[in-house]
């Protein structure tokens, strides 16, 4: 069955600094990627996918995520966090098909001016 | 393009009452639908999903059920509520099978 893990529930990062998100998953074969955001009482937001090919994905706003397969990884990132992405994060694990992506708890941004 | 309705936006029900969430989507057609629950600091709890009318699995026994009565209508529903379905709750539409989830803009619900 597969699996996502993100060890962080909150993150600290000063405005204009750069984040990292983590994410973890297992799963047996090449799986689909995604990471979402969640701003307060809405609903989730596709942020990126990575389903094949080049491991370095670009998404909206600025974020990229890495899949590197050796580590089980995909984390987000952004060069320099603006306010406005306070927000939750999810990554989520797929693998298409009739399957149900699993997501991981999630991972509360907070923004410090 | 496509869209996904919810409503209502916020509901206050007290314990013992009944629940009708509805979800539409527009634009596609034969999607996968989903519901979830998101309790306070918590992930998402998959509750049913949907990949086509009438055909509802469900992930958690729990006090709701689902139906699915239309091709782009999901219906999230209880005969009688209890404090702990207190939350907010989530639809999603899944296209293809490519595993990319379309959320609305959730209902917040308040059993009180």
């Amino acid at each position: 069955a597969q699996s996502v893990t993100q060890p962080d529930i909150h993150i600290t990062v000063s405005e204009g600094a750069s984040l990292e998100l983590r994410c973890n998953y297992s799963y047996g074969a090449t799986p689909y990627l995604f990471w979402y955001v969640q701003s307060p009482g809405q609903g989730l937001q596709l942020l990126l996918k990575y389903f094949s090919g080049d491991t370095l994905v670009q998404g909206i706003k600025g974020f990229e995520a890495e899949f590197k397969r050796s580590q089980s990884s995909f984390n987000l990132r952004k060069p320099s966090v603006h306010w406005s992405d306070a927000a939750e994060y999810f990554c989520a694990v797929g693998s298409g098909g009739s399957y149900i992506p699993t997501f991981g708890r999630g991972t509360s941004l907070i923004v410090h001016p | 393009s496509q869209t996904i309705h919810q409503w209502p936006a916020t509901l206050v029900q007290p314990v013992g009452s009944p629940l009708s969430l509805e979800c539409t989507v527009e634009g596609t057609s034969n999607p996968n639908l989903y519901w979830y629950r998101q309790a306070a600091g918590r992930g998402l709890q998959l509750l049913f999903y949907s990949v086509g009318i009438g055909q509802i699995s469900s992930e958690v026994p729990q006090n709701l059920s689902a139906s699915r009565p239309q091709d782009r209508q999901f219906i999230l529903s209880s005969k009688k509520l209890l404090l702990s379905d207190s939350g907010f709750y989530l639809c999603a539409w899944e296209a293809d099978t490519k595993n990319i989830q379309y959320f609305g803009a959730g209902t917040r619900l308040s059993v009180l």
